[in-house]
């Protein structure tokens, strides 16, 4: 079936550690991205790449970083300097740029990340 | 840049009965309005969208309306089932930054 693969689906991470969150999709899709989701607040575009080897940085891009080298992937990696990473963090693809301007997100089933 | 609000936060219903929710936004030139719907454990899925030239959309029983002069979107749902209980987003398209501008979700709950 054609869709977005996101893992782990859950993860535990030690302060002062980084992460990487693996999204995958086989939609054949040029423009993906990460949000953030927290209890009570909407989603948060994190980074988007809109083609393969470019990606933009979204309103809270600070303490996260991404790679686009195959069209498929998009892997998302918390690093230690992101202050409040414990979240649900949601990958998504369109077939259109612009975040799904015109168009429809398709998303993953999301990664929950705990940091204890 | 654009700024969306959604309320309730939360929407209790009878089974059968209809459930609205609203959205403001706040950038006149948005010209695209999705619904999403979230279930537990799950990312959020499309359910129906409107343009700026279009003032309603239907889909079976979900419709979507749109005022441009106050700014504001709807979401309507009839004979509300139990498989309707999830949580909604609406989102509105920020074209200046090429953006969706999400509301903060209206989980819905649907009484037997």
């Amino acid at each position: 079936d054609g869709g977005i693969t996101q893992s782990p689906k859950y993860l535990f991470r030690k302060e002062g550690q980084n992460v990487t969150l693996s999204c995958e999709q086989n939609l054949n899709h040029d423009a993906m991205y990460w949000y953030r989701q927290d209890p009570g607040q909407g989603l948060r575009l994190i980074y988007y790449s809109q083609i393969v080897n470019d990606f933009q940085k979204g309103d809270i891009a600070e303490g996260y970083s991404v790679s686009r080298e195959k069209k498929e992937s998009f892997p998302l990696t918390v690093t230690s300097a992101q202050k409040n990473p414990t979240a649900f963090y949601l990958c998504a693809s369109s077939s259109t740029p612009g975040q799904g301007g015109t168009g429809e997100l398709f998303f993953g089933e999301g990664s929950r990340l705990t940091v204890l | 840049g654009e700024n969306v609000e959604q309320h309730p936060s939360t929407l209790s219903v009878q089974e059968g009965d209809s459930a609205v929710i609203k959205c403001t936004y706040s950038d006149s030139a948005s010209n695209y309005f999705p619904w999403y719907k979230q279930e537990l454990g799950k990312g959020p899925q499309l359910i129906i969208d409107i343009r700026s030239n279009v003032g309603e959309k239907k889909d079976q029983r979900i419709a979507v309306t749109l005022n441009k002069t106050a700014k504001h979107f709807s979401l309507h749902i009839t004979e509300t089932q139990p498989e309707d209980s999830a949580v909604y987003f609406c989102a509105a398209y920020d074209g200046s930054n090429y953006q969706l501008i999400w509301g903060a979700g209206t989980k819905l709950i649907i009484k037997p």
